[in-house]
């Protein structure tokens, strides 16, 4: 079963039109949320880490924030170079291991 | 300051052939991993290094083997194609593997098997 979804799968807004990513988790013991962001052609690059519930962090027009069962990317005010699908990945202690579990991922486009 | 190098960016291969995908990282990351990336599915773990010496399975291990002879290389290889291994394969490490860590990944590197 699914440990990861993402949603939507695909986006498109206008330039300046601010929404959000989702991104809901079914593990337990989580160590720690990550989001990636991931150009065509390119290795996914790192973004954020949340670690608990409650937690946000910003970076220029990105905000992430964590909940017991889901995190969401916020884009406010969202430019073209924007553009580029979203990875969510969650790192849980489970079965007595470290486990880390990917999203597929949300692509989003941002038209001028 | 390099980050993970990955090589070929392409190749195509026939079904039967074997090939080795290059990856090295000059940050003296413990860490090491190969994912592969396929449509409509999110990142995979094929195999994984602690350091140098050691190596395991991850979630699709079957068909490719793995070494880790020094700290900065960790090649893949596939010992005999198969067109259900036509993917996009990227290498990735971090400093260690406890905790959250995060990933550095490389450019990756498409195949393509006939």
């Amino acid at each position: 079963e699914d440990q990861v979804t993402q949603s939507p799968e695909a986006l498109r807004l206008q330039e300046g039109e601010s929404s959000s990513l989702n991104c809901s988790y079914t593990v337990s013991g989580l160590r720690g949320l990550f989001w990636y962001r991931q150009d065509p052609g390119k290795g996914p690059e790192f973004l954020f880490t949340l670690y608990s519930a409650g937690e946000e962090k910003e970076k220029e027009r990105l905000k992430a924030t964590l909940t017991k069962k889901e995190s969401f990317l916020h884009i406010t005010a969202p430019k073209p170079e924007d553009s580029a699908t979203y990875l969510c990945a969650v790192q849980a202690f489970q079965g007595g291991s470290e486990k880390l579990v990917f999203g597929k991922g949300t692509k989003l486009t941002v038209n001028p | 300051n390099a980050g993970v190098t990955q090589t070929p960016k392409f190749q195509v291969l026939k079904t039967g052939q074997s090939m080795t995908l290059q990856c090295a990282q000059d940050m003296n990351h413990e860490y090491m991993s190969w994912y592969r990336q396929d449509p409509g599915m999110g990142l995979r773990l094929i195999h994984y290094s602690v350091g140098a010496g050691i190596t395991d399975q991850g979630e699709v291990p079957n068909g490719y083997n793995v070494s880790r002879s020094t700290t900065e290389d960790f090649p893949l290889r596939l010992l005999s194609a198969a067109p259900s291994q036509t993917s996009v394969y990227f290498c990735a490490s971090s400093f260690d593997s406890s905790g959250a860590n995060v990933l550095t990944f490389g450019a990756g590197s498409r195949l393509t098997v006939l």
